[in-house]
């Protein structure tokens, strides 16, 4: 089975900030993935799938990127409500998995 | 506007069973692969199972193989999802979740996801 590991796990910045989120696969998965945001007590957001392609109705301000092993979500100009829980995801031929996670919070 | 509408949680004791059902709306079902994932309390996602758009094919996490039976009526627009033997470490939201495009073949992004029903395993 292929595993995610996100890194870092908690990430501090401020508001305005650019922040970079990666996600390691186990093997290579091409440009399989998406990237998900949470907010407490709310059900996942879809921001980007595809590696690099955005989700309609996502800020511009998200962007992702990366392709075989290693892939990055970048948020540039960190805004108020971007200070919650984001997760990698892995989808090709019947498998399915997620990164532990990465917890963006304020400085 | 799409929506996602879980039921059938609740509390039950290890060994015990459950079906959680989900509704949909605003979007043809037929068209979707559907899945369901899971997210123990303060922890993270975990993928539990998908279903084609036929009903013809269904897949499940390891953890759940054997236990778990995930099922689609496109006539009534639902979703279901059979749990037995259940297990402490079952506790958890269960969301239903839509497929990100349709006739996909096991790779699909999700879009749409409903608010979850919450499953406690305890004695």
């Amino acid at each position: 089975d292929i595993q995610l590991t996100q890194s870092p796990s908690t990430l501090s910045a401020s508001v305005g900030d650019t922040v970079t989120i990666t996600c390691r696969a186990s093997q290579s998965i091409s440009n399989w993935l998406a990237w998900y945001q949470q907010t407490p007590g709310k059900a996942p957001k879809v921001l980007v799938y595809k590696a690099s392609a955005l989700e309609s109705g996502v800020p511009s301000r998200f962007s992702g990127s990366g392709s075989g092993t290693e892939f990055n979500l970048t948020i540039s100009s960190l805004q108020p409500e971007d200070f919650v829980t984001y997760y990698c995801q892995h989808y090709y031929s019947y498998s399915w998995t997620f990164g532990q996670g990465t917890r963006v919070e304020i400085k | 506007e799409v929506q996602l509408l879980e039921s059938g949680g609740n509390l039950v004791q290890p060994g015990g069973s459950l079906r959680l059902s989900c509704t949909a709306s605003g979007f043809t079902f037929s068209h979707y692969a559907m899945n369901w994932v899971r997210q123990a309390p303060g922890k993270g996602l975990e993928w539990v199972s998908t279903i084609s758009t036929t009903g013809g094919s269904t897949y499940y996490a390891d953890s759940v193989k054997g236990r778990f039976t995930i099922s689609r009526d496109n006539s009534r627009n639902t979703l279901s999802l059979s749990i037995n033997n259940l297990r402490p470490e079952d506790t958890a939201r269960y969301y239903c979740v839509k497929d990100g495009l349709r006739y996909c073949s096991g790779d699909c992004h999700f879009d749409y996801w409903g608010q979850g029903t919450l499953v406690t395993v305890s004695s």
